[in-house]
C-alpha cells in the first residue's frame, strides 16, 4: 500500500505569511494527489485536484505543485478564514484513497 | 444544487446494529462512485470504502473489510453504511463524498453522521 508522509503536523503563521504543507508518496504517484481543507466542525472540501489545478471557485491565493513523489501545497498570504486542518490524498485506479495525516493550521 | 444529505446522529450500545444513509440530489446518482470516510474523534480522514450506484460495484479499503457493509438503493438516490455489531471504537464521525471520475477528486462531501457507540 502506498503510504503518504504530510508535514508538518501542525503549523502557526500571521496573517499574510506564506504557508507551505509537503506530502510525501511512499512511491511514485505520478499527480494523483489532491488537497482538502477541513474547518472546525464541518466536512471537508476539495481544493486541489490533481496536484496542481484550483477547484472552481476556490481563491487563487492556494496553489498545489509536485509529481511524482513530493507534492507541496502553498497558501501565498494566509488569510484568518484560512484556520483549518488540511489533508493531501492520493488514489490509484483500484479505485483505493489515503489521506495523510493532516496539518492543522493556526493563526499566530 | 447538487449535494448529498446524510442522516442523523446515532446514539447506540455496543453489539446493536446500525444503518445511516446519504442521499443524492442535483446530479446523476447512478453515475458517480459515492465514497465514506471515517474521523474518529479528534483524528484525521480514513477512506472507507467506495461504491458505484449504478450497479452496486463496491470496493472496500482492507482496514475496513469484514467491518462494514456498504450498499446503495439507486431507485432512490440512496447509499448506506451499516454495521451489525458495533463497538466502542466505532464512535466516529462518518462522511459521505462524491467521487469525480475526471480526477478522482471527493468534489461533493454530505454534512457528516455522528455515531457514538456507548454502554
Amino acid at each position: 500500500d502506498i503510504q503518504m508522509t504530510q508535514s508538518p503536523s501542525s503549523l502557526s503563521a500571521s496573517v499574510g505569511d506564506r504557508v507551505t504543507i509537503t506530502c510525501q508518496a511512499s512511491q511514485d504517484i505520478s499527480n494523483y494527489l489532491n488537497w482538502y481543507q477541513q474547518k472546525p466542525g464541518k466536512a471537508p472540501k476539495l481544493l486541489i485536484y490533481d496536484a496542481s489545478n484550483l477547484e472552481t471557485g476556490v481563491p487563487s491565493r492556494f496553489s498545489g505543485s509536485g509529481s511524482g513523489t513530493d507534492f507541496t501545497f502553498t497558501i501565498s498570504s494566509l488569510q484568518p478564514e484560512d484556520i483549518a486542518t488540511y489533508y493531501c490524498q492520493q488514489y490509484d485506479n483500484l479505485p483505493r484513497y489515503t489521506f495523510g495525516q493532516g496539518t492543522k493550521l493556526e493563526i499566530k | 444544487e447538487v449535494q448529498l444529505v446524510q442522516s442523523g446522529a446515532e446514539v447506540k450500545k455496543p453489539g446493536e446494529s446500525l444503518k445511516i444513509s446519504c442521499k443524492g440530489s442535483g446530479y446523476s446518482f447512478t453515475s458517480y462512485w459515492i465514497g465514506w470516510v471515517r474521523q474518529m474523534p479528534g483524528k484525521g480522514l480514513e477512506w472507507m470504502g467506495i461504491i458505484y450506484p449504478g450497479d452496486s460495484d463496491t470496493r472496500y479499503s482492507p482496514s475496513f473489510q469484514g467491518q462494514v457493509t456498504i450498499s446503495a438503493d439507486k431507485s432512490i438516490s440512496t447509499a448506506y453504511l451499516q454495521w451489525s455489531s458495533l463497538k466502542a471504537s466505532d464512535t466516529a464521525m462518518y462522511y459521505c463524498a462524491r467521487r469525480r471520475e475526471r480526477d478522482d477528486a471527493f468534489d461533493i462531501w454530505g454534512q457528516g453522521t455522528m455515531v457514538t457507540v456507548s454502554s
